[in-house]
């Protein structure tokens, strides 16, 4: 079965640019999507099939996809972006697969 | 935009079964555009896919859950449903409805708000 792999946490200081990781094999052969989950509320799509952001996700939210790596950028990171990030690609083995999920800290 | 809302039992026994409806509000569940998923979330841990249902009945369903787990489609109430058979307390979870996106990818665009679900005596 297909296996995708996120750091547990990462941290950032207000303003600056997050970085998160998903890891997977031959992953950028994929298409990836990545979803925010607040405390207590349902995900949220924010970046699907690697870089394109759904309608009412800011610009600051970006998406990239190559070799083992995807990654979700946050430029300018505010404080209501500390939240659990999630990715998810489809296999043809396992069918839908997520990712660990990621809590983001805003320092 | 699509709406989607759960609604079933809080609380369910051990090796009893777990059984959710969600229903589609704002939208057609008819749609080809997409399949119709069910994901959950124990507490204090990730997401995980059970499996999802085309308007047609056409079913997809996590290998893990397989044996266990039967989605079905009521298109006249706008609706699907979830069955997961034979219930321990490692099935408490959030139990989350979604739109899977399934043109050009397959992607969960719209979420239910989620219902908890304890498995308890």
């Amino acid at each position: 079965s297909y296996e995708l792999t996120q750091s547990l946490s990462v941290s950032v200081a207000l303003g600056q640019t997050a970085r998160i990781t998903c890891g997977g094999n031959n992953i950028g052969s994929k298409n990836v999507h990545w979803y925010q989950q607040r405390p207590g509320q349902a995900p949220v799509l924010v970046i699907h099939r690697d870089t394109n952001r759904p309608s009412g996700i800011p610009e600051r939210f970006s998406g990239s996809n190559s070799g083992n790596t995807a990654t979700l950028t946050i430029s300018r990171a505010q404080a209501g972006d500390e939240a659990d990030y999630y990715c998810q690609v489809w296999d043809s083995s396992s069918a839908v697969v997520f990712g660990g999920g990621t809590k983001l800290t805003v320092l | 935009q699509l709406q989607l809302q759960e609604s079933g039992p809080g609380l369910v026994k051990p090796s009893e079964t777990l059984s959710l409806t969600c229903t589609v509000s704002v939208g057609s569940i008819s749609s080809t555009n997409y399949n119709w998923g069910w994901i959950r979330q124990p507490p204090g841990k990730g997401l995980e896919w059970i499996g999802s249902i085309y308007y047609s009945g056409s079913t997809n369903y996590n290998p893990s859950l397989k044996r266990r787990v039967t989605i079905s489609v009521d298109t006249s109430k706008n609706q699907f449903s979830l069955n997961l058979r034979s219930v321990t307390a490692a099935d408490t979870a959030v139990y989350y409805c979604a739109s899977e996106a399934i043109v050009a990818a397959t992607f969960f665009d719209y979420w239910g708000q989620g219902t908890l679900v304890t498995v308890s005596s």
